[in-house]
């Protein structure tokens, strides 16, 4: 079974300050890993995933994550964050094995950011 | 516009009630799911729908009825709810039931049982 861990449940940042959301997983087998956004009274929305290839995955509003294997972690940054990235963030995993691909997700965190 | 919607967002309703809940995508999408997202819980995936099919009921109690009559539609029936099922509930579809492919959301519907 799988299970994604993020530890911290509030991070709040001044503007274009540097962010990291912190996200572990644990799986017994070769994983998918994703980052979905939920801006307030929305529902979730992908912001980047890592399926295979490079380590190193971006979004297109400046937000990045690296693909850990050895310390099964799949860490979320941005160098400078904005207000508009004020959200919950969610770290999610799932097998890659067919017919066992449902998400996991962790409990989230919600970024706030402070002018 | 994320293409998902839900109806309605907001609901309320006492534990004797019978209520549905109702998703639309209009994506061109196969695969539809019910989640519920609870404060301070990982979101849970409660049903999951593979070209009309049933493929996953995450042991939801019969008290939730998911009805899936095209690839389209999405329904959750609610009956004798408990307060303890108050929560977000978030309609998502993807291209396939595949984990690649991206899910896109719906906006949910906000539910409390009194």
């Amino acid at each position: 079974a799988q299970s994604v861990t993020q530890l911290d449940s509030q991070v709040p940042v001044f503007e274009e300050a540097p962010v990291e959301l912190r996200c572990n997983y644990s799986s017994s087998v070769s994983v998918y890993l994703f980052w979905y956004v939920q801006y307030p009274n929305q529902g979730l929305q992908l912001l980047l995933k890592y399926l295979s290839g490079s380590t190193l995955v971006e979004s297109i509003n400046g937000f990045e994550a690296e693909f850990n294997k050895s310390q099964t972690s799949f860490h979320l940054r941005k160098p400078s964050v904005h207000i508009s990235d004020t959200a919950e963030y969610f770290c999610a995993v799932s097998d890659r094995d067919f017919g066992n691909e449902k998400l996991t997700f962790g409990t989230g965190t919600r970024l706030t950011i402070i002018p | 516009e994320t293409g998902v919607t839900q109806t309605p967002r907001h609901l309320v309703m006492g534990m004797t009630n019978k209520k549905s809940l109702k998703c639309e995508q209009h994506l061109g999408h196969n695969a539809m799911y019910w989640y519920k997202q609870s404060a301070k819980k990982p979101l849970e995936l409660m049903f999951v729908y593979n070209f009309k099919e049933q493929t996953e009921n995450n042991s939801v109690p019969s008290r939730f009825s998911p009805e899936c009559p095209n690839s389209s539609h999405l329904f959750l029936h609610l009956h004798t709810l408990q307060p303890e099922d108050s929560a977000l509930y978030l309609c998502a579809s993807s291209q396939d039931g595949r984990s690649s492919y991206e899910q896109y959301f719906g906006p949910g519907t906000r539910l409390t049982v009194t």
